[in-house]
């Protein structure tokens, strides 16, 4: 499976827009790009996920290079609530099923007021 | 999103005992369930893959016969650590996957062995 690459840790001023990059340099044509995070002592949190296309929905954006070779994610609002260990992922489709989803080290974003 | 439910959330017990944590799908049929474990400070390792009526396949370097899953049905998943031992105390957390791609998480179950 495809390694992902993320900066250790990140700030982000509360109510601007955090974005969390990622490479994915060797990703293959079937495997997606996951992002979820974690908030300390419970269990990861979907955020989003795509393929090639851009994505968006009610908590973030995903903005995927035409390479496919790295990834943004997006939070418009940053609020002191999303303060979390960001985790971007390769998951593999074969065409019929979904396969594992493999963790890295992630992100750690701290938002302050 | 979708509800992955854990139970119970945090266990203690003694060493050389048997826990049982459950994983259930609230809302939808899984076909396909994960294990993971965490540790302090630690990213999540994949334990082991579990289908519904199907034995689970382990990662390499986790021990099948000490950590048994079983995936019974659509919507729940056991594991069962056997002879607990102080090492094996950590964070597990089970998710469960959507045909459609979408994969949910439970909240965990904090094991700590004495």
């Amino acid at each position: 499976d495809a390694k992902t690459t993320q900066p250790p840790s990140m700030d982000c001023a509360e109510g601007r827009a955090a974005n969390l990059p990622c490479n994915h340099s060797t990703i293959s044509g079937n495997e997606y790009v996951y992002w979820y995070r974690q908030i300390h002592s419970q269990g990861p949190q979907y955020i989003i996920h795509g393929l090639k296309n851009n994505e968006t929905n009610e908590m973030a954006s995903l903005i995927i290079t035409e390479d496919r070779k790295s990834s943004t994610l997006i939070l418009p609002h940053a609020t002191l609530r999303d303060t979390a260990v960001y985790y971007c992922i390769v998951r593999p489709f074969s065409g019929t099923s979904y396969g594992k989803l493999t963790f890295g080290q992630g992100t750690i974003l701290t938002v302050h007021p | 999103g979708a509800v992955v439910s854990q139970h119970p959330s945090w266990v203690i017990c003694k060493s050389g005992t048997s826990v049982k944590i459950e994983c259930r799908s609230l809302d939808f049929q899984a076909t396909t369930m994960f294990w993971y474990r965490q540790f302090p400070k630690q990213s999540l390792m994949l334990m082991a893959t579990s289908n519904e009526g199907s034995k689970a396949t382990y990662e390499q370097g986790v021990e099948k016969d000490k950590f048994l899953i079983n995936h019974a049905s659509l919507t729940l998943s056991t594991l069962t650590v056997t002879s607990a031992h102080p090492e094996d105390s950590s964070f597990y957390i089970c998710s469960a996957s959507y045909d459609t791609g979408e994969l949910f998480f439970g909240e965990g179950s904090r094991l700590t062995v004495l």
